[in-house]
């Protein structure tokens, strides 16, 4: 079955860059989404088709596509920015969707 | 303001069954497609099911093809997920969603234990 991979944990210092990482076969093919989960809480979408932000996501996060891989930046990390990062995209058929196993970020 | 509520967890034993509800408020309920999604406490999130706006064209994730079973009633805005054949893997809290763009939403997710 189709996979996409993330690394599982990333830590950056306050005002810092992160790009968290997301691979797969279909990525040139299919658009990426990212997710932001806080502890406890559900799923927040942060990056949708690749690189739109949602209007009430702030605008240190942002998303590109290249080839097999999906990059979510945050630039500027904040503390607040802190949870676990999963991107979501379906395979070649478009019929199944998967999630990565998730990025841990720590801002600190 | 859109809601989705889940309920129909529980404490399940290996083999048996349970049905999730997720009834939907705020929106249109039968413009859009529904998922279904799953997440071992402490880890990741696993897309689990999606039913189109009619019920009549469903996809599975591997892990749950051939054991569980989507379906909808438009007239009640309610999508539903039957769990047959449990295992203790299927053990998680399973979330309803309308994977919508650019503002999608979630459930607050119904925690389904399988354990003898």
């Amino acid at each position: 079955s189709y996979e996409l991979t993330q690394p599982p944990s990333m830590s950056v210092s306050p005002g810092q860059t992160a790009r968290i990482t997301c691979s797969g076969d279909a990525l040139p093919r299919k658009y990426a989404y990212w997710y932001q989960q806080k502890s406890g809480q559900a799923p927040v979408l942060v990056i949708y088709e690749d690189n739109k932000r949602p209007s009430e996501i702030p605008e240190r996060f942002s998303g590109s596509s290249s080839g097999t891989m999906a990059t979510l930046t945050i630039s500027g990390a904040q503390v607040d920015d802190e949870g676990d990062y999963y991107c979501y995209s379906t395979d070649s058929s478009g019929d199944h969707w998967v999630f990565g196993g998730g990025t841990k970020l720590t801002v600190l | 303001e859109v809601q989705l509520v889940e309920s129909g967890g529980g404490l399940a034993q290996p083999g048996g069954s349970l049905r999730l509800s997720c009834a939907a408020s705020g929106y249109s309920f039968s413009d859009f497609w529904m998922h279904w999604v799953r997440q071992t406490p402490g880890k990741g999130l696993e897309w689990v099911s999606r039913i189109n706006r009619f019920g009549n064209t469903t996809f599975y994730a591997d892990s749950v093809k051939g054991r569980f079973t989507v379906s909808r009633d438009n007239s009640k805005n309610t999508v539903y997920l039957h769990l047959s054949s449990l295992r203790v893997e299927d053990s998680a809290v399973y979330f309803c969603t309308t994977f919508t763009t650019p503002n999608d939403h979630w459930g607050q997710g119904t925690l389904v234990t399988v354990s003898s």
